[in-house]
């Protein structure tokens, strides 16, 4: 049974399109995040929910927006797609907020072309 | 600004070897730490967690963690060739996000 799934694993989209990236966990963990690893590999933290409460939003254009319709669930919707958006999404979830450790879904890799 | 530094490298060990792998933190209320494992185009694997001074084992993996020198280090003992990818640190504080280094490449040879 996958843990963290994503989906799509793969987005090609056009700059100034919208896009939406669904993910769910099945370890029934409270705990949801988003990441965005750009072209030099660096990882970092987008969003974060506590069941179903946003917890953590770090400097991210408003044109992101997560949205966890329950705990075992976090999408993100993306407005008007930028060059600069392209990326691996990474969603991860944990038993509860810090210090539990997070586990990582495959990734979307997102084209803006 | 919280940050975590990690050396880039590549660090390269033969096969059998001992590969060492470092990380310092900044922000010295940090009490958690992770060591992450990531493949090439997949996503990262946690394969250690340390919370304590000292020395944490699991398998060929020993995790070692110094508050007082903001640094914590992975050892992996017997490295093999499946062992080559990039390894990341990430470090926080309770009720904070994750913050990762810039991951180290291991390169194990044959």
């Amino acid at each position: 049974d996958t843990a963290v799934s994503q989906t799509p694993k793969y987005l090609v989209t056009q700059m100034g399109n919208d896009k939406s990236i669904k993910c769910e966990q099945n370890l029934g963990h409270d705990t949801m995040y988003w990441y965005k690893q750009d072209s030099k590999k660096f990882l970092k933290i987008m969003f974060s929910y506590n069941n179903k409460e946003l917890i953590i939003n770090e400097t991210v254009p408003n044109r992101f927006s997560p949205k966890s319709p329950d705990k075992a669930h976090l999408n993100l919707h993306i407005n008007s797609l930028e060059l600069g958006d392209s990326a691996v999404y990474f969603c991860a979830s944990s038993q509860a907020l810090a210090p539990y450790e997070q586990y990582f879904g495959p990734g979307t890799r997102l084209t803006v072309t | 600004q919280k940050e975590v530094e990690q050396n880039s490298g590549p660090l390269s060990v033969p096969e059998g070897a001992i590969a060492s792998l470092n990380c310092t933190y900044s922000d010295r209320g940090s009490q958690s730490f992770f060591w992450y494992r990531q493949y090439s185009g997949k996503s990262p694997e946690l394969i250690m967690s340390i919370y304590s001074n000292g020395d944490k084992e699991d398998g060929r993996f020993t995790a070692q963690l110094n508050k007082a020198s903001q640094y914590v280090s992975l050892l992996i003992r017997d490295s093999q060739p499946s062992d080559s990818a990039t390894y990341l640190c990430a470090v926080n504080q309770a009720g904070t996000a994750l913050i990762f280094g810039k991951g180290t490449t291991l390169s194990v040879s044959s």
